[in-house]
């Protein structure tokens, strides 16, 4: 059960598009339609903001969107905003059990 | 409105055992199959365990495989994990999380349990 790999730091100019990248293997990310991500900013509980790879649940905002190729799940965040600044974790399921990604800081320059 | 909260952290010396508890409400707690992760300080999150909504199913992350047990009482819409053995390592906070679609929709606030002698 290794952590899918995401990038240290992901960072963006306000406006700006971003995207994140989760790279797992065909045991995780690449056998399943079930990857999701999660917001996390300091001192506060995750909140999920993607899950099914591209499904968002209600009430977050459309400028968050998720895609996957092989073994890599990405999550794209359009139109950069000053509260999108948090962690970014995502998430597979792998058969029986669940791993998720060394996570993302997002820093809004 | 779902609301889910932990609680039974604290300081516990390394060997020791600890029980946490998760109370939900707002929701049919016996539909959902219910999960705990935990959080290092300054690291990220892991998954520790999932129970199906009836109990009749238990997994387990490598790392505490063998010393936590997940459990569920439907009748007081609770979940618990049972911690033994517990190490240094163990020190985090660990929050309880709804799921569904294999996604965890709903968190708690965390409870923070810290092992040191």
């Amino acid at each position: 059960q290794s952590a899918l790999t995401q990038p240290a730091s992901v960072s963006g100019s306000p406006g700006q598009s971003i995207t994140i990248s989760c790279t797992g293997t065909n045991s995780d990310v690449g056998a399943y339609y079930l990857v999701s991500w999660y917001q996390q900013h300091p001192d506060k509980a995750p909140k999920l903001m993607i899950f099914g790879v591209s499904d968002r649940p209600s009430g977050v905002s459309s400028r968050f969107s998720g895609s996957k190729s092989g073994n890599t799940a990405s999550l794209t965040i359009s139109g950069l905003q000053a509260e999108d600044e948090a962690d970014y974790y995502c998430c597979s399921f792998a058969g029986t059990s669940y791993v998720f990604g060394t996570g993302t800081k997002v820093t809004v320059l | 409105e779902v609301q889910l909260v932990e609680s039974g952290g604290g300081l516990v010396q390394p060997g020791g055992s600890l029980r946490l508890s998760c109370a939900a409400s707002g929701f049919s707690f016996s539909d959902y199959w219910m999960m705990w992760v935990r959080q290092a300080p300054g690291k990220g999150l892991e998954w520790l365990a999932n129970i199906k909504y009836d109990g009749s199913d238990k997994y387990y992350g490598d790392s505490v495989k063998g010393r936590f047990t997940v459990s569920r009482d439907n009748t007081k819409n609770s979940l618990f994990l049972e911690m033994d053995r517990l190490r240094d390592d163990d020190t985090a906070v660990y929050y309880c999380a709804r799921t569904n679609s294999h996604a965890l929709f709903f968190w708690g606030q965390g409870t923070l349990v810290t092992v040191s002698s």
